[in-house]
């Protein structure tokens, strides 16, 4: 049971290039969520998925997209990336919408130059 | 506007030693309260979770208490050692909003030398 597993772990990307951020989890949840951690900031909400076949927009959703492949993956895009989503990104998931008990994965160290 | 204020913004303490970590908060309506530890390059893992009516939750050394009237929190870790070393996330969600909307703080970065 590895819970939530993210790839890759690191990205360097230039300016206006594309990438898509992996996440899938074991757990059988139904809910999962794309957040990014800034220095001096809390998580932020971009996207995230109450179930399977449904997304919705969070916080800071400009310049993503995402895709709920199944109900056990969540893919984060960047079409064309910017300096400015420089940044950790967290995929966590739950069982249900609001789910008390939020699992985060590992984390993806994303520098875009 | 919906916020979590975390204080202090990082804290050093010797190993031994009992520290408290502060959250206020201005969500509301309120659900629950959640503690989240993070250690340095990895993701966070939940400590503690506190709805309206409960005042206190413990999780080993980790205590956590809650006063719904005057929107604080805090955590209590005792007898620290150096694997608490992280940062400590205070998290809020609202009831009935949207989505699953979370509020996190800005956390706390605890040190623990020996």
């Amino acid at each position: 049971n590895a819970g939530v597993t993210q790839t890759p772990k690191f990205q360097v990307l230039k300016t206006g290039q594309s990438m898509t951020l992996q996440c899938a989890q074991d757990m059988n949840h139904n809910s999962m969520y794309w957040y990014r951690q800034d220095p001096g900031m809390g998580l932020r909400l971009i996207y995230y998925s109450a179930s399977e076949g449904t997304t919705d927009k969070g916080e800071v959703p400009n310049g993503y997209n995402v895709s709920r492949l199944n109900k056990r993956e969540f893919s984060l895009r960047l079409e064309s990336a910017a300096p400015s989503q420089t940044s950790v990104y967290f995929c966590a998931s739950t069982e249900r919408p609001g789910g008390n008990e939020q699992y985060f994965g590992p984390g993806t160290r994303l520098t875009v130059t | 506007k919906n916020q979590v204020e975390q204080s202090p913004q990082s804290l050093i303490i010797l190993e031994g030693k009992n520290c408290t970590l502060q959250c206020n908060y201005t969500v509301s309506p309120f659900s629950n309260l959640r503690w989240y530890k993070q250690d340095t390059g990895r993701g966070p893992v939940s400590l503690t979770i506190m709805t309206f009516s409960e005042n206190t939750k413990s999780n080993g050394r980790y205590t956590a208490t809650l006063d719904a009237d005057t929107k604080q929190s805090s955590l209590h870790i005792t007898a620290s050692q150096l694997s608490d070393s992280a940062s400590y996330i205070c998290v809020v969600r609202g009831a009935g909003q949207a989505g699953t909307a979370l509020i996190f703080g800005k956390g706390t970065t605890l040190s623990v030398s020996s």
